[in-house]
């Protein structure tokens, strides 16, 4: 499975924007870019996921680098309840494999 | 739908007890994974199945772990005999095949609330 990387933690204050970074260098042609999070006590919930186009919904907004090798989740206007670890993972189109394989992510802060 | 309900949410055991986990996928989906979560090793799949029949077992730890899937809408994970390093939250998730013509099909993985498991 082709691996990314995220910062540990990273901090932010109530209302303001916050971006979400994410490496993978390795990421083949077929690989689409999930992103997903987990609240306090909670299973995960998917955020957003995209494929080469910057993708935006409800949640949150997702750039992808031209070369796909890095994206960014933004969350346009943190909340409180934004507070939780967010989790950039690979998944193949082409080998169907339907396994989400998940990092340790990055603990987002929100300061009110 | 109610989402993917496990049961039961809570469970402690005494060390050499069996333990079973269970869970109930979202109606339609064709897959559904077990993972395991530890404050040490984070979020680690165990298993998976699609249409019932597993297709990659090789995060399940040893072989005192079993999962089986009997029908579409129910899924196990057993332990045994526990031991007290298998103290952890275990998730089920389930997810639907995606139109992998369609690039913005999605393959979102609903997950359950989770299993706090503690073994003394």
């Amino acid at each position: 499975d082709a691996k990314t990387t995220q910062p540990n933690s990273m901090e932010s204050n109530e209302e303001e924007p916050v971006h979400l970074p994410c490496n993978h260098s390795t990421i083949s042609g077929t690989d689409y870019i999930h992103w997903y999070r987990q609240l306090p006590s909670q299973g995960p919930e998917y955020v957003i996921h995209g494929l080469t186009s910057n993708v935006n919904n409800r949640m949150a907004s997702l750039a992808i680098a031209e070369d796909r090798k890095s994206s960014t989740l933004i969350l346009h206007r943190a909340t409180l309840r934004d507070a939780a670890v967010y989790y950039c993972i690979l998944r193949d189109r082409e080998r169907g494999a339907q396994k989400l394989v998940f990092g340790q992510g990055t603990r987002l802060t929100i300061n009110p | 739908d109610a989402g993917v309900i496990q049961s039961p949410r809570h469970e402690v055991t005494e060390m050499g007890q069996e333990v079973t986990l269970r869970c109930k996928p979202i109606s339609g989906h064709d897959y559904l994974f077990w993972y395991r979560q530890t404050m040490m090793r984070g979020l680690e799949l165990l298993i998976y199945f699609n249409n019932n029949v597993p297709i990659d077992d090789s995060g399940m730890p040893e072989d005192r772990f079993s999962a089986k899937m009997p029908n579409a809408s129910f899924s196990t994970l057993k332990i045994q005999p526990s031991e007290p390093r298998d103290s952890a939250v275990y998730f089920c998730a389930s997810s639907r095949l995606p139109k992998w013509t369609d690039s913005s099909s999605n393959t979102e993985a609903f997950f359950g609330q989770g299993t706090r498991l503690t073994v003394v």
